[in-house]
């Protein structure tokens, strides 16, 4: 079955430092999503992106967090000036259509020191 | 706001008892229910979903839920739980006129106990 792949699976960053988490979604899916689950807290949905726009996002997502689909099949999530509560795992979905389920990926740890 | 509660945020059995897990979403429309499964080290899979017709849906590994409306509850349940069932469960609600986004609850950490 095809999966959503995200990379790195740790990073490790000093606050301040601008960080790019990646992700391949499913490859005939439409429909893009960050979360992030900060430990022992909720997953949080930060960013959702269809058709080469933002579609919708949270109010964790400010000026510092950004998106991307560069070239059709990376889909990359930025985080220009990392502080140290931005710690969290972070996990890449996607759908191929509005009734659907989520497909997640595997998730990337950041640590922000 | 939409919001999904969760009741337990620790269960442990022991192999072969009863589980049912909790879940709760507040008011908001109309509804699609997931329950995910995230094991050890892993990432987040669908057990189950709702979107309409029968209530009672049967997922993957011997789970199934009960969508009742009018209590706004979509519970998790197994007859009879296994080691490997340790996992986090998270039950998450689409509301549909809300946009696309999953909104989840905050998770029950179940330990199987063999």
């Amino acid at each position: 079955e095809p999966e959503v792949t995200q990379t790195p699976s740790h990073q490790v960053t000093q606050m301040g430092q601008e960080v790019i988490l990646r992700c391949v979604p499913i490859s005939n899916h439409l429909y893009f999503y960050w979360y992030r689950q900060i430990l022992g807290q909720k997953v949080e949905f930060l960013v959702s992106f269809y058709n080469n726009e933002i579609s919708e996002k949270s109010e964790i997502f400010d000026d510092q967090f950004s998106v991307e689909r560069p070239d059709g099949s990376n889909f990359t999530l930025k985080i220009r000036s990392t502080k140290l509560e931005d710690s969290a795992m972070y996990f890449c979905a996607s759908l191929r259509e509005i009734n659907s389920p989520l497909h997640f990926g595997n998730g990337t740890r950041l640590t922000v020191t | 706001a939409q919001s999904v509660s969760q009741h337990n945020h620790h269960v442990i059995l022991s192999e072969a008892a009863s589980l049912e897990l909790g879940c709760n979403y507040s008011y908001g429309g109309t509804v699609n229910l997931f329950w995910y499964v995230q094991y050890p080290g892993q990432h987040l899979q669908l057990l189950l979903k709702y979107f309409s017709g029968d209530p009672l849906v049967k997922g993957i590994k011997g789970f199934e839920a009960e969508f009742i409306k009018s209590k706004f509850s979509f519970n998790l349940r197994k007859p009879s739980v296994q080691w490997s069932d340790t996992a986090e469960y998270f039950c998450a609600v689409r509301y549909m006129e809300y946009g696309n986004k999953l909104v989840f609850g905050a998770g029950t950490i179940l330990r199987v106990k063999s």
